[in-house]
């Protein structure tokens, strides 16, 4: 079946750092790629996603490539803010066009220090 | 942008009792819900898909009669952990949208202790 495996966290980064949080997934057909936020204390939000291969999602400084090749989706920002501290989730949905639901990886804790 | 209000957002209850979980969308119509639990350091896992004025579809391993879904309106899918047990002792999560074409809006959780 389908599956997403992220870098493991907790990742701790002082602001203006380069972030980049791994993600490659296991899939057959064409899955869509997406990454979520969650904030503490909030439910999860869409940071971006990727549709096809090569596509790049991008979304507050965020960016994440389709890779195919590599099947692989990293989450990447210049330079991260404490505002950007939260639990980054990586996921799929395939390619069948049904209501089937997401694949999430496990989530990477981030935390920015001033 | 698309709310959906989880309730509550904690709960503490005994072995052997039950709990409802409710999940609503607050400015949009929802014809499919999902419910997720996770477990610590662990990703989310989909329990259960359900749409509405129909059974809930429920993930192989899941049980049905332990973990009961109900989706009787467009804006609200309620979930009831029975006879609860601390091995169910987690984190839900609902997730609602419009149709199979359009995003997914998360609830913020619940968290789930059973003593």
């Amino acid at each position: 079946g389908d599956s997403v495996t992220q870098m493991e966290g907790p990742v701790t980064l002082s602001e203006e750092a380069f972030l980049t949080i791994n993600c490659t997934y296991t899939a057959t057909g064409y899955p869509s790629l997406f990454w979520y936020v969650q904030y503490p204390g909030e439910g999860l939000q869409l940071l971006l996603k990727a549709t096809k291969a090569d596509d790049k999602g991008s979304n507050k400084g965020f960016e994440a490539t389709y890779r195919k090749e590599t099947t692989s989706f990293h989450l990447e920002k210049g330079s991260v803010q404490v505002s950007d501290s939260a639990v980054y989730f990586c996921a799929l949905s395939d390619s069948s066009g049904s209501a089937r639901q997401l694949t999430f990886g496990s989530g990477t804790q981030l935390t920015v220090l001033p | 942008g698309a709310v959906v209000s989880q309730h509550p957002s904690w709960v503490i209850c005994k072995s052997g009792t039950s709990v409802k979980i409710e999940c609503r969308s607050l400015d949009f119509q929802a014809t499919t819900m999902f419910w997720y639990r996770q477990f610590p350091k662990q990703s989310l896992m989909l329990m259960a898909t359900s749409n509405e004025g129909s059974k809930a579809t429920y993930e192989q391993g899941v049980e049905k009669d332990k973990f009961l879904i109900n989706h009787a309106s467009l804006t609200l899918s309620t979930l009831t952990v029975t006879s609860a047990h601390p091995e169910d002792s987690s984190f839900y999560i609902c997730s609602a949208r419009v149709g199979p074409n359009s995003p997914l809006h998360f609830g913020n959780g619940t968290r789930l202790t059973v003593t």
